[in-house]
Formats: structure tokens, C-alpha cells, sequence
């Protein structure tokens, strides 16, 4: 049971660079994010999906567009990277927005890097 | 503004130690909160406290809310170098998970 699936593991971008993260989840869940994770921060919105065909932004949506290709997938784009954008990326999903009964599960992360 | 502090930041204790970890929110509307367990990548759910009072277990793992006094503590006895990881505590508030507020995690260390 894969869960929530991130591809890359790691990215090094230069800056004005763009590129694209993916994520897939298989446990049928509704909801979908993506959060940034800086040091001494901790987890950060930046868009998410209540479900399929709906986008919203987070806490911290700037530089970044995100596209719900359908139930499964969430990606997740930086279409001019700056260094300011260096951080580990989680996707994560979850049965609804009222996690009463399901938490968020998360995904392993993307380590990405603009220079 | 939401908030979430968690104390301490960092603790380093030897294998068989106690660990208290403490996770105190200010959060209008409250509803759920949650622990969560990150090592090397993914986190991982641990507990979720709806309910002042009732303590959540799991093996070594507890854990009990107070919303009254607006705080959490994740106890963890016994302690196992694989214990060795950053601990995240979570508020959802009513409005639901695109809400909720991370705190910025202790990082515990356990030295054999």
C-alpha cells in the first residue's frame, strides 16, 4: 500500500528555473496539500484541494500554481524559482477537510534547492 | 493569529528516560488536535485528542489534551533510540484541515 507518492526526491533548480512536483495518493481520499517545511517554521500551507476540481490557496501561495489532475494526483508548480523557495515539500491527503476521522497522511518529501 | 508553541525545541536524553513533550495552541475554534511522529521523511500520525481529560495510548506512546488550560502533552516512557525523531504537534480548527497550525516540533534525541 504505497499511500502518498512525491516524485523527485530532490531537485536543484537555478534560479528562474521551472519546474514541476508531483504527488498520488492511493487511498481514495478527497483532500489534498502541499506544504513547505522550513527550519524553526514548521509546516507551512501553501495550496490546497477539498476535492477534485478545487484548488484554494493556504497560508503561503506565492510563486506557486497547483493543478488537481484528477482524484488521485496534486501537483504542484514553481514557474520562476528563487532561493527563497529552498525547502523540503510535503503532499499530503486526507479523507475530507474534517479530518474527525482521518488525519493528514503525508507524503516522503522533495528536498529542492534553487541556487 | 493561530498559534502553536511546542517546548522544548530540542531534548537529548538517555535510552530507558521519560520524555514529557509539551504543545500549548491558541486557536479560535477548536477542534481536533494532533501528534505526529517525523523521522528521516514522511510524518507520521500518532494521535488525535478531540476530548479534554482522555488519555490515547499506544504502546510506550501517551498522550492527553486540556482544553481548558489550552495545551498538550505526548509522554513517552520507557525510550528506545528509535524514539529518536522531531515530534510535531497540529490544531485543526473547526473549519477544517486547510486551518490547521503546526508547531514548529521538538526535536528528541535518545542516546543508547
Amino acid at each position: 500500500n504505497a499511500g502518498v507518492t512525491q516524485t523527485p526526491k530532490f531537485q536543484v533548480l537555478k534560479t528562474g528555473q521551472s519546474m514541476t512536483l508531483q504527488c498520488a495518493q492511493d487511498m481514495n481520499h478527497n483532500s489534498m496539500y502541499w506544504y513547505r517545511q522550513d527550519p524553526g517554521m514548521g509546516l507551512r500551507l501553501i495550496y490546497y484541494s477539498a476535492s477534485e476540481g478545487t484548488t484554494d490557496k493556504g497560508e503561503v501561495p506565492n510563486g506557486y500554481n497547483v493543478s488537481r489532475l484528477n482524484k488521485r494526483e496534486f501537483s504542484l508548480r514553481l514557474e520562476s524559482a528563487a532561493p527563497s523557495q529552498t525547502s523540503v515539500y510535503f503532499c499530503a491527503s486526507s479523507e475530507a477537510l474534517r479530518t474527525d476521522n482521518s488525519p493528514l497522511h503525508f507524503g516522503n518529501g522533495t528536498r529542492l534547492t534553487v541556487t | 493569529e493561530d498559534k502553536v508553541v511546542q517546548s522544548p525545541l530540542s531534548l537529548v536524553v538517555h535510552e530507558g528516560d521519560t520524555v514529557t513533550l509539551n504543545c500549548s495552541y491558541e486557536v479560535t475554534n477548536f477542534r481536533s488536535l494532533l501528534w505526529y511522529k517525523q523521522e528521516k521523511k514522511a510524518p507520521t500520525f500518532l494521535f488525535m485528542l478531540t476530548s479534554s481529560g482522555i488519555e490515547k495510548k499506544s504502546g510506550r506512546l501517551s498522550s492527553i489534551l486540556d482544553k481548558k488550560e489550552l495545551f498538550s502533552i505526548l509522554n513517552i516512557t520507557a525510550t528506545q533510540t528509535g524514539d529518536s525523531a522531531v515530534y510535531l504537534c497540529a490544531v485543526v480548527p473547526i473549519q477544517g484541515a486547510q486551518k490547521l497550525v503546526f508547531g514548529q516540533g521538538t526535536r528528541l534525541t535518545i542516546n543508547p
